[in-house]
């Protein structure tokens, strides 16, 4: 079994300050994770993915993720938030195995103040 | 190289009427999946395709189905529409399944109103 926590459904900063959207997995098999970010209207983009090489992933638009095992955790963070990043991301985890099912959090909405 | 195309956009349909979706993944994608998205649920899988067959399946009723052809292009039908089955359907597409660190590539999505 596999399961995603996003620890907070809503985060606000100000343009030009460090983001950091935080997620929790559980997995019963070594995991592969990913953030996606949506837009409204829009489908699911990918920004990075971990798949047991580097703990530090980095992703598209200057985010970044560190795969923490002992934490069980999969945070995302960009040093500085601009305006476009206004959106909703997503944690996900897909576990080794055949099956490629995705398990997605709930979501982050992400405000991004001028 | 396109995305993956999904038709059509917007469907408005009434309750226990059926609907079918479409789906064109990337070129040479072979793996297709679809999912739901609704406020209250969140992002939830449906199913997977593969070679024109079904390679895992989500808990969802079996008024959901689907299918993929040859060129890999995927449809899903949902017959007897229920209001609650009003979301937002999403196809995602992977070079190949065996390679299950490939990401999923999703399209805009499908929005369903059922009245």
């Amino acid at each position: 079994a596999q399961s995603v926590t996003q620890l907070d459904s809503h985060v606000s900063v100000s343009e030009g300050t460090p983001v950091l959207l935080r997620c929790n997995y559980s997995s019963s098999y070594s995991p592969s994770l990913f953030w996606y970010v949506q837009h409204p209207n829009k489908g699911l983009q990918l920004l990075l993915k971990y798949t047991s090489a580097a703990t530090l992933v980095k992703g598209i638009n200057g985010f970044e993720a560190e795969f923490k095992k002992s934490e069980t955790s999969f945070h995302l963070t960009k040093p500085s938030a601009h305006m476009s990043d206004a959106a909703e991301y997503f944690c996900v985890v897909s576990a080794s195995g055949s099956a490629r099912q995705l398990t997605f959090g709930s979501g982050t909405q992400l405000t991004v103040l001028p | 190289k396109a995305g993956v195309t999904q038709t059509p956009r917007y469907l408005i349909k009434t309750r226990g009427q059926q609907v079918t979706l479409s789906c064109s993944p990337i070129s040479g994608h072979r793996s297709v999946s679809w999912y739901q998205q609704t406020p209250g649920q969140g992002l939830q899988f449906l199913f997977e395709y593969f070679s024109e067959t079904q390679r895992n399946k989500g808990n969802f009723p079996g008024r959901f189905s689907g299918r993929q052809f040859s060129n890999s292009r995927s449809e899903m039908n949902v017959s007897t529409l229920e209001l609650g089955d009003s979301a937002l359907y999403l196809c995602a597409s992977s070079l190949d399944r065996a390679q299950l660190n490939s990401p999923l590539h999703f399209g805009n999505g499908t929005r369903l109103t059922v009245t």
